[in-house]
This record gives structure tokens, C-alpha cells and sequence, in this order.
């Protein structure tokens, strides 16, 4: 079982309607859980960063937020837009090792019109 | 663009071929990443290399050797593969595997293998 699993694996929404993405993670202790957007075609895009002691992130229409006892993270995007169509990848990056990180699967979110 | 490149983008080669991917970064970064990237799968860190010098090999297959002449390009060279290799490589570099944990990857677009 990986150690973070994200849901849904998949997600259809209209156009500026906002959703949340959910991250669960067994890793513990951890150094910082980061959630990247990779669009088809490309490589992932770092959106946000947080360490074990943050509780919430921003980047624009994009808000992370983060708890740490129940080891749970969540990506929220605002009035959504066609070009938010991408998958969506949360990574928990582990104390000792600056590699040694655990990557989710990732949510692949779709902005229809 | 992110200032990492990659090529070829898109590769299908047989299982007795030998051919190589490219990843250049113009960011002045010293550290250097390969990541394999299945299809519904978590992506899968291969190698590291900080300031020319591997620094991880997550246990990869030898079929497929690294390269790192210096700071800005770095190679995948690939022979006798299988066609479960076949996956997106990504590469990715940031400005020092020792300045931390909150040190920020930057990713090229990576090359579609096809092995046949």
C-alpha cells in the first residue's frame, strides 16, 4: 500500500465551480508535503509547500491546507478554469533524507465547459 | 518553460536497441534527477547527482546507466530494455541537493519511451 493516497483518481467539473482534492498520508515524520500540477505534456509545477507545523498554503486560486494529526492534506481550487485541467500530485518529503520523498498517484481533474 | 529541456520527447526503440535521453537545465542549478513516470503510478526517483557526483540509485536495473558530465546536462543511457520500461522519464534539477529539504525541483517534460 503506498504510503499517500490520493482521491478521486479522477474528477469532472464545469467551469468555475470550485473542488477539493484530498491527500492522506501514513508517513511520519515528514519534513514538508508539497503538491505539484503537471499538465499533459509536461513535467510537474510545484503549487505549494508545507512543513509538518504550517496548517494552510496559498498560491492565487489555489489554497493547500494541511493536518498533521490526522495526516491529511487538501488542495482547494477557486473558480476553476479550463487550464486548471491537469493532474494534481501531492509528495511528503521525509526528515533525513532530502530524496527520499513518497509521491501519491495523483488526481486527474478535468475543467469541461 | 521551466528552464529544464529534454530529448527526444518521444522515443520507441526495440528491446536489443541502445539509444540515450538528454535533460540540459539553464538555471544554474547543481543537483540533477531521474524519474520514471508509469502510467497511474507514483513517480519513481532513479538517480541523483549533486555537483556531477551520484548520490542515489534507488536500486535501478543496469540496463539503464547515467551520466552527468557536469552541472547542466545530464543522461540516461538506455540498452536491452523490457517493455515494462516504457514510461515517461522526467528530468529535473534544483540548486543543491544540500540546501534542504524545502530545496524546489524544477521538471523538464520529459521523454515518452515505448520499448517494443
Amino acid at each position: 500500500k503506498n504510503q499517500v493516497e490520493q482521491s478521486p483518481q479522477s474528477l469532472i467539473i464545469l467551469e468555475g465551480k470550485n473542488c477539493t482534492l484530498q491527500c492522506n498520508y501514513t508517513v511520519s515524520p515528514f519534513s514538508n508535503l508539497r503538491w505539484y500540477k503537471q499538465d499533459t505534456g509536461r513535467g510537474p509545477v510545484s503549487l505549494t509547500i508545507m512543513t509538518f507545523s504550517e496548517n494552510t498554503k496559498s498560491n492565487g486560486r489555489y489554497t493547500a491546507t494541511l493536518d498533521a494529526d490526522t495526516k491529511q492534506s487538501s488542495l482547494h481550487i477557486t473558480a476553476s478554469q479550463l487550464s486548471d485541467s491537469a493532474s494534481y500530485i501531492c509528495v511528503v518529503r521525509l526528515p533525513y533524507n532530502n530524496n527520499d520523498m513518497r509521491f501519491g498517484a495523483g488526481t486527474r481533474l478535468t475543467v469541461k465547459p | 518553460e521551466t528552464g529544464v529541456t529534454q530529448t527526444p520527447r518521444h522515443l520507441v526503440m526495440g528491446m536489443t536497441n541502445k539509444k540515450s535521453l538528454k535533460c540540459e537545465q539553464h538555471l544554474g542549478h547543481n543537483a540533477m534527477y531521474w524519474y520514471k513516470q508509469s502510467a497511474k503510478k507514483p513517480l519513481e526517483l532513479m538517480f541523483v547527482y549533486n555537483f556531477k557526483e551520484q548520490t542515489e540509485n534507488n536500486s535501478v536495473p543496469s540496463r539503464f546507466s547515467p551520466e552527468c558530465p557536469n552541472s547542466s546536462h545530464l543522461f540516461l543511457h538506455l540498452h536491452t530494455l523490457q517493455p515494462e520500461d516504457s514510461a515517461l522519464y522526467l528530468c529535473a534539477s534544483s540548486l543543491s541537493e544540500a540546501r534542504g529539504s524545502t530545496d524546489t525541483q524544477y521538471f523538464g517534460p520529459g521523454t515518452r519511451l515505448t520499448v517494443l
